[in-house]
């Protein structure tokens, strides 16, 4: 079946470390991708997205993602954290007009 | 805020019965989404609506169905309503398509079936 995968159900780190949250899919041919983030009590938010183009993109809040096909694979990365990108992280697909979206990650940062 | 408005916020019923989710979309938006959220399913697509037709169709039940009026805001019907319907159901707008645009989304309707 077609999904979306995310590797980390629940991830904790402090300030300042370096986050990369996995996600891949099973789709075959073109997909356009997202991250989406969902603050605790709020909607959900784009982050990023990727149509085409440069396979690295840069989203909101110094977040980006890459894009590598042959690993059906788009990771998200944040350099440094900070108590305030405490979050749900979705990663979604688009495929057949249609968005699938991972289970998500809980991101804790811990001050 | 997205400018996405959906009502109401929370809803409490009982099994058996029939409820509407309201969802405006940001002005200008044609496009309107429906997703459930729940603990064991995860966030999941049910159904899209153009500009008045519906575009695209996810996991959406047989007993759910939803439609996209003029003025294009949206209402998805729930009925013969099981426990686990319980969910948080999202309303999300953009101007045509998801491989176009941005989607915006609602703050979301928290269902309660007991």
């Amino acid at each position: 079946a077609q999904s979306v995968s995310q590797h980390n159900h629940h991830v904790i780190l402090s300030e300042a470390a370096s986050l990369e949250l996995g996600c891949n899919y099973s789709y075959g041919g073109t997909v356009n991708l997202f991250w989406y983030v969902q603050y605790p009590g709020q909607h959900l938010q784009l982050l990023l997205k990727y149509f085409s183009g440069d396979p690295l993109v840069k989203g909101i809040k110094g977040f980006e993602a890459e894009f590598i096909k042959s690993k059906f694979s788009f990771n998200l990365r944040k350099p440094s954290v900070q108590w305030s990108d405490t979050a749900e992280y979705f990663c979604a697909v688009v495929n057949d007009y249609k968005l699938s979206f991972g289970a998500g990650t809980t991101v804790t940062v811990r001050a | 805020d997205s400018g996405v408005t959906q009502t109401p916020k929370h809803l409490i019923t009982a099994t058996g019965q029939r409820v509407t989710l309201r969802c405006s979309p940001r002005s200008g938006d044609l496009s309107v989404y429906w997703y459930q959220q729940s603990l064991d399913q995860g966030l999941q697509f049910l159904i899209q609506y153009y500009n008045g037709e519906e575009r695209a169709k996810g996991n959406i039940l047989e007993r759910f169905s939803a439609q996209q009026f003029p003025d294009l805001h949206s209402e998805l019907n729930l009925s013969s309503l099981e426990l686990g319907d319980s969910a948080l159901y999202f309303c999300a707008s953009s101007v045509v398509s998801l491989t176009a645009d941005t989607q915006y989304f609602g703050p979301g309707t928290r269902l309660t079936v007991l």
